[in-house]
C-alpha cells in the first residue's frame, strides 16, 4: 500500500547547526501531516503538525515545510541541541476519514555532535 | 499537564498465552489509537475508537481485540500469542482533529 518514507536513516550535524530532516509520501489523498520525536523508551513526542492547505508552520525553534506538487514534507530544526538527539518520525493522514490511523515513515535518527 | 497512562509499563508472557493493556487518555479525550512497534520499526497503526465506537482499523490481528469503555480508557486484548507479538504496543488519544498525543509504551516480551 501506498506509505510515507524517509530518505535518510541517519543525520549527524555539530551542536549549534540548523538539522533538516526530509520526508516523502505517496499518499495524495493525505492531508495532515505531524513529525514527532522519540526518545529511547518513550513514546513518540509531537513536534509540530500541518495541514495540506498550507505550505510552512512555524514553532519554537522548527518549521516544517510541505511541498504537495513533489509529495514531500521536511523538520527544520533551528540551533540544534544535544537534547534534539532521538528519532524523528513524519506521519501522515487523511482527516476526512473519521478516527483515522497515522501512517509513519521509517524515522531519522539526529544525532548531535559536540 | 496530563499525559497518556498505560499499564503494564513491561510484561513478560509465553507463547499461545493471552495479554491485556491498558490505555488511559489525557482526560477530556474522546479518541484512542492502538499502535505496535517492533524492534528498529516504525510505529504501525493497529485499530481507533472515537466516542466509545471502533472508528477505523489497520493491520491488527484476528487474535487480537480493543475496546474503550465508558470512561473512554482503553484496551487491547491478545490472544494465542506468537515470538512475533513481542514489540512496543502505544497508545494514542485525541480530541477532535488535535493531533494524537502518545503514551510511553507496554514493551511485551513473548518467551
Amino acid at each position: 500500500g501506498e506509505s510515507v518514507g524517509l530518505h535518510l536513516p541517519t543525520l549527524s550535524v555539530q551542536e549549534g547547526d540548523n538539522s533538516i530532516i526530509n520526508c516523502a509520501y505517496s499518499n495524495s489523498a493525505s492531508d495532515y501531516f505531524i513529525w514527532y520525536k522519540q526518545e529511547s523508551g518513550k513514546g513518540p513526542q509531537f513536534i509540530i503538525d500541518i495541514r495540506s492547505n498550507m505550505d510552512k508552520r512555524q514553532g519554537q525553534r522548527v518549521t516544517v515545510l510541505l511541498n504537495k506538487t513533489v509529495k514531500h514534507l521536511s523538520l527544520q530544526i533551528a540551533a540544534t541541541q544535544p537534547g534534539d538527539s532521538a528519532v524523528y518520525f513524519c506521519a501522515e493522514t487523511y482527516s476526512g476519514g473519521g478516527a483515522d490511523g497515522l501512517t509513519f515513515g521509517k524515522g531519522t535518527h539526529l544525532i548531535i555532535q559536540p | 499537564a496530563a499525559g497518556v497512562i498505560q499499564s503494564p509499563r513491561h510484561l513478560i508472557k509465553e507463547k499461545r498465552e493471552t495479554a491485556t493493556l491498558k490505555c488511559y487518555p489525557i482526560p477530556r479525550h474522546d479518541t484512542v489509537y492502538w499502535y505496535q512497534q517492533g524492534p528498529g520499526q516504525d510505529p504501525q497503526f493497529l485499530i481507533s475508537f472515537y466516542e466509545k465506537m471502533q472508528s477505523d482499523k489497520g493491520s491488527i490481528p484476528d487474535r487480537f481485540s480493543a475496546q474503550q469503555f465508558s470512561d473512554y480508557h482503553s484496551e487491547l486484548n491478545m490472544s494465542s500469542l506468537e515470538l512475533g507479538d513481542s514489540a512496543l504496543y502505544f497508545c494514542a488519544s485525541s480530541l477532535g482533529w488535535q493531533p494524537q498525543h502518545f503514551g510511553d509504551g507496554t514493551r511485551l516480551s513473548i518467551l
